[in-house]
């Protein structure tokens, strides 16, 4: 299966910590991606971590990748309320992205 | 330019009726996706088209579901006899090709409510 599996299912944070939310993968990846959902904007893309790669950063957002453990992270910095939303990590290889259930971040004003 | 574009955005339908749903996507993007997601769940792939390659049509649920494109523009996806089940928000993506790091563009996504 390429599809992700997201860990934890809900984190409920207060505004200004940071958020952390895992994802694990059973076989081999090109690259892994990171979307997020809202009410608001929909699903959206945030980051990509190709399978050579072992840390990316975007703004406030910071993605490590760990092929031999086949697992990646997503460290939101500094939460803000707006960052309220699903997030999925997406394997990608030679067939269609495939999304887990996502971990639900709720972030307390 | 604009991004993915849906319609309806909200369709209730009755159980047994068929319904038709149309994405538009971004301009010059080859590859086009269609998803299902019900409440609380991650999406659900159902089919995708590339160029004028034959549709990967792996993912869709029953002989109910069917989707069509034109060149590389418009889809639309239907829905025979619809049942309960078939309840869901409907997300169609696109991306500029078919490529593992291609990045898909959502559209708002059609909610389909089967009473």
């Amino acid at each position: 299966s390429q599809q992700g599996e997201e860990d934890p299912q809900a984190l409920s944070i207060q505004e200004g910590e940071n958020a952390t939310m895992n994802c694990s993968y059973k076989t081999s990846i090109n690259n892994l991606q990171w979307y997020r959902q809202n009410s608001g904007r929909g699903l959206v893309h945030l980051i990509l971590i190709r399978s050579n790669e072992r840390e990316k950063h975007s703004g406030r957002l910071r993605v490590t990748l760990d092929t031999s453990k086949k697992s990646s992270s997503l460290l939101i910095t500094a939460s803000r309320a707006a960052d309220t939303a699903s997030y999925f990590c997406v394997r990608s290889g030679n067939t269609p992205l495939v999304f887990g259930k996502g971990t639900r971040l709720s972030v307390i004003a | 330019g604009a991004g993915v574009s849906q319609s309806p955005s909200n369709k209730v339908t009755e159980k047994g009726k068929d319904v038709e749903l149309r994405c538009d996507p971004i301009s010059g993007h080859t590859a086009l996706y269609w998803y299902r997601q019900r409440l609380g769940q991650g999406l659900e792939f159902l089919i995708y088209f590339q160029g004028n390659s034959a549709p990967d049509k792996s993912g869709l649920p029953s002989d109910r579901f069917s989707a069509e494109r034109t060149g590389e523009s418009v889809s639309t996806l239907t829905i025979q006899r619809t049942q309960q089940e078939d309840s869901a928000v409907y997300l169609c993506a696109s991306s500029l090709d078919l490529g593992s790091t291609d990045t898909q563009y959502f559209g708002p996504g059609t909610r389909l409510t089967v009473l």
